[in-house]
This record gives C-alpha cells, structure tokens and sequence, in this order.
C-alpha cells in the first residue's frame, strides 16, 4: 500500500525555466510533508518542509504547495539550474507520534543546459 | 559542525552472516531513525530510538534490531543476512522525537552475497 505516491518517475526541464515535482498522498492522518533532494551515493538532503496548517511554504528557489483536499504538494524550483539534477522524494509523517517518514519512491530530475 | 556520520560507508557480507552498521547524530539530536532503501524505491522506516528507548518500529523481521546508547550514537544489526537485505542503510538524526526536521546520513552500503 504505497501511501506516499511520485508518479512522475522522471521529468527534464530546461535551464532557467521553473521545475514542478508532484507528490499525492491517501493517509488523512500524515500533517507534515518534506521534501529531500539525493544525488548518487549521499543521503538524502533535506530541502524544504510543511505542516498541514499552511498551504506554502517558501525557501529562496523552492516553494512548497499543500492541497489538503486534493490530498496533493508540489515542489516549485525557480529558476531551475544545473545543480539541482538529482532525484527528489517527497515523504509524509505525522507530527505527534514517533518520526516515521513515509516516502514515496522519487522523481529523477534532469536540467538541460 | 558534523552532520550525521555513518560506519561503514561500504561492506560486503555473505548469506547467514551478522553485520553492525552504526550512526552519530548531529551534535544535540537525542532522536536517531534507521531507514532501507533498495534501488529505485524510496527509503523504508526501520526503527526510531529516543533518550535511548525505541518509538517506532516498521515492518521489517526480528532479524533487524538496533539499540541507542548514552551519548545518542545507534547501531543496527541485522542478523542471518538474506540476499534481499542489500541495500542503502540510512541514519536520520532529529532534536526531538516528533515535530521536527530529519537529516540523514550518508549512508552504509550494503551488499549480501
């Protein structure tokens, strides 16, 4: 039961243009959504967060949308550069509890220069 | 200041055998999570220690165990290691045990032969 769904395996963008990574969810519970950014052999990184009490959140290049009713976040990257060509997960947890984080299984992104 | 620090970055194990994977939280984290993650899906919840006791456990075997000690370093330990156990293991550390930002690590790789 893959709570946390990227159904975008991949998406190419062009230098400088805006970069919009999709991530739906089906648990009502989950009130926290993350956003990580992971090149090759490192760790994830953590990019940007929202809890459910927002709708965005922004962070210099990246914005974060929540739809609550839709059960949707999207991550905003403007301008996209050639740095930013990694694979992002988006993860989902519940604030009170312990620290899951459910993720979903990423989006390869790719900037053409 | 560290990040979330992981030994050993790399290892090869045989079917049957034992392997410890360990993890340092950042300087001041108390909460420390352990994640799997096979190729082309994202990382799977293992454990969550905090102040030394666990708080959440995903669905993974008894093999799998881990345990937190006085200065809030981990370590995972996986016993009777099947082939389907390679993988990235990684170490998120927070401040808290809910709530709050996770970095990770750069991870263990592990591949079981």
């Amino acid at each position: 039961d893959q709570q946390v769904k990227q159904n975008s395996p991949s998406l190419s963008v062009q230098e400088g243009r805006i970069s919009i990574l999709n991530c739906d969810y089906t648990n009502s519970m989950f009130d926290y959504f993350l956003w990580y950014k992971k090149y090759p052999a490192e760790g994830p990184t953590f990019l940007i967060s929202i809890s459910s009490i927002k709708d965005k959140n922004e962070d210099g290049r990246f914005t974060v949308f929540l739809n609550k009713s839709a059960k949707h976040l999207s991550l905003h990257i403007v301008p996209s550069q050639p740095g930013d060509s990694a694979v992002y997960f988006c993860a989902a947890a519940r604030t009170f509890g312990n620290e899951k984080l459910t993720f979903g299984t990423g989006t390869r992104l790719t900037i053409i220069p | 200041d560290a990040g979330v620090t992981q030994s050993p970055t790399h290892l090869i194990k045989t079917r049957g055998q034992h392997v410890t994977l360990r993890c340092s939280p950042i300087s001041g984290h108390k909460s420390v999570s352990w994640y799997q993650q096979v190729l082309g899906q994202g990382p799977q919840f293992i454990f969550q220690y905090y102040e030394k006791e666990e708080r959440g456990r995903g669905n993974f075997p008894d093999r799998f165990s881990a345990r937190q000690f006085p200065n809030y370093s981990s370590e995972l330990n996986v016993n009777a290691l099947l082939l389907g156990d390679s993988a990235l293991y990684l170490c998120a550390s927070s401040l808290a045990v809910s709530g709050n930002t996770i970095y990770f690590g750069e991870g263990s790789w592990l591949t079981v032969v």
